[in-house]
């Protein structure tokens, strides 16, 4: 079945540092490959997508690239702020699956001054 | 900007007890989802609805009920609430069944069985 796999966190960064984010994925066909991020205290909100291989998806900074050949969704942000800490998810959705997303386990951010 | 609205936000229950949790979304979705989060394990879908009057089972489905008499509603009920149950249930919609397609969730609901 489909899987997503992300790398464990907590992760911690000073501000202004490079964040990587690990994703890889398991999934039959052509998914659609989504970054979500949970802000303390509130639900899930899309941060950025992409729906087929070597599209980029961007939003506030933060960026991913769709990698079939490596089966890869890595997020990646430049200069990351104290308003960045949050918990994101990577996560597919396959044609045929009524849009059901599937969820990696989700990596926690902490950004520190 | 309403989007999903979940209701209660916390509850505790004692084994054995029953409830209803609510969703409700003012943005004419047809598509409607139940997620519960646990740590280290993401999110896991419970049930879903691709329309009013349609339910489906998702991968961890045991244990709950859900219904969908309302375009705009979809219920969650767990009929004899289990300690394994203890979790934080979130709603999502979108507006269609596309791998495209944004799903909107609600704040979450945090439940603790005793």
């Amino acid at each position: 079945g489909d899987s997503v796999t992300q790398m464990e966190g907590p992760v911690t960064l000073s501000e202004e540092a490079f964040l990587t984010i690990n994703c890889t994925y398991t999934a039959t066909g052509y998914p659609s490959l989504f970054w979500y991020v949970q802000y303390p205290g509130e639900g899930l909100q899309l941060l950025l997508k992409a729906t087929k291989a070597d599209d980029k998806g961007s939003n506030k900074g933060f960026e991913a690239t769709y990698r079939k050949e490596t089966t890869s969704f890595h997020l990646e942000k430049g200069s990351v702020q104290v308003s960045d800490s949050a918990v994101y998810f990577c996560a597919l959705s396959r044609t045929g699956g009524g849009n059901k997303l599937t969820f990696g386990t989700g990596t926690q951010l902490k950004v520190e001054l | 900007n309403a989007g999903v609205t979940q209701t209660p936000k916390f509850r505790v229950l004692k084994t054995g007890q029953s409830m209803t949790l609510l969703c409700a979304q003012d943005m004419n979705h047809e598509y409607m989802y139940w997620y519960r989060q646990d740590p280290g394990m993401g999110l896991r879908l419970i049930h879903y609805s691709v329309g009013e009057g349609t339910t489906a089972k998702g991968e961890v489905p045991d244990g709950y009920n859900v219904s969908r008499l309302k375009k705009q509603n979809f219920l969650l009920g767990l009929e004899s609430a289990a300690p394994s149950q203890t979790s934080v249930y979130f709603c999502a919609s979108s507006s269609e069944g596309g791998v495209r397609t944004e799903a909107f969730f609600g704040q979450g609901t945090r439940l603790t069985v005793v």
